[in-house]
């Protein structure tokens, strides 16, 4: 089975950098997603990371280590719209590809 | 490129009563995977179509939930009865490009 783990909540300023780590345990890796979700909206896919290191996408980046089993989402010059849970998941083992989900982590953005 | 459609937005009942709900994936993608996120949680995988045959439904609480695909395109989820616990918002996914629908939120009084 998959163990996600990441923060419950997580504050921060305006135009300034927040990384939100998740660290995970499964039995077969097939990747690791990021999916960003507004209160009241569906879950809307960031990043999905199979090899190790960074991978950039503008003010977002998605990290990722395999032999750790850590990730870590990467925000830039936060805006007050950034303020949402951040989900990471792990696929299911044996070869499928299901975004399996943990808690999530709520960012809150203050000016 | 439509999204994922999902009806209805928004249903309210009381517990005992039966729910359906419906989804529309995106044309061509042959994944459908229904989801139960409760408040403060991730989406918990329900069950996973692959085109109209069931591949996973290991956590559909099968004495109460049953869902369908017949002809490989729509879906529908079916609770009944309803308790109070089955409060909350579903989900329909369908890959490739795992893109979600806006969801339906259920509300069990």
């Amino acid at each position: 089975g998959q163990n996600i783990d990441q923060p419950t909540e997580m504050t921060a300023t305006e135009g300034a950098i927040v990384q939100i780590n998740c660290t995970y345990q499964t039995s077969g890796f097939n990747g690791l997603f990021w999916y960003q979700q507004h209160a009241g909206e569906a879950p809307t896919f960031l990043s999905y990371n199979v090899l190790d290191g960074l991978e950039e996408k503008g003010r977002f980046s998605s990290f990722l280590s395999r032999s750790k089993g850590y990730s870590y989402l990467l925000l830039k010059e936060l805006q007050m719209k950034d303020s949402a849970s951040y989900l990471c998941a792990v696929p299911a083992s044996g070869g499928s590809y299901i975004p399996t989900f943990g808690r999530g982590t709520s960012l809150i953005v203050h000016p | 490129e439509a999204g994922v459609a999902q009806s209805p937005r928004y249903k309210i009942i009381e517990k005992r009563q039966s729910v359906a709900f419906w989804c529309n994936p995106i044309s061509g993608h042959a994944t459908l995977y229904w989801y139960q996120q409760i408040l403060g949680q991730g989406p918990k995988l329900l069950i996973q179509f692959q085109n109209n045959g069931v591949v996973d439904d290991s956590q559909l609480p099968k004495d109460r939930f049953s869902a369908e695909r017949l002809k490989g395109v729509d879906s529908t989820l079916k609770i009944q009865p309803a308790k109070l616990e089955d409060s909350a918002v579903y989900l329909c996914a369908s890959s490739p490009a795992e893109a979600f629908g806006a969801g339906t939120r259920l509300s069990v009084l």
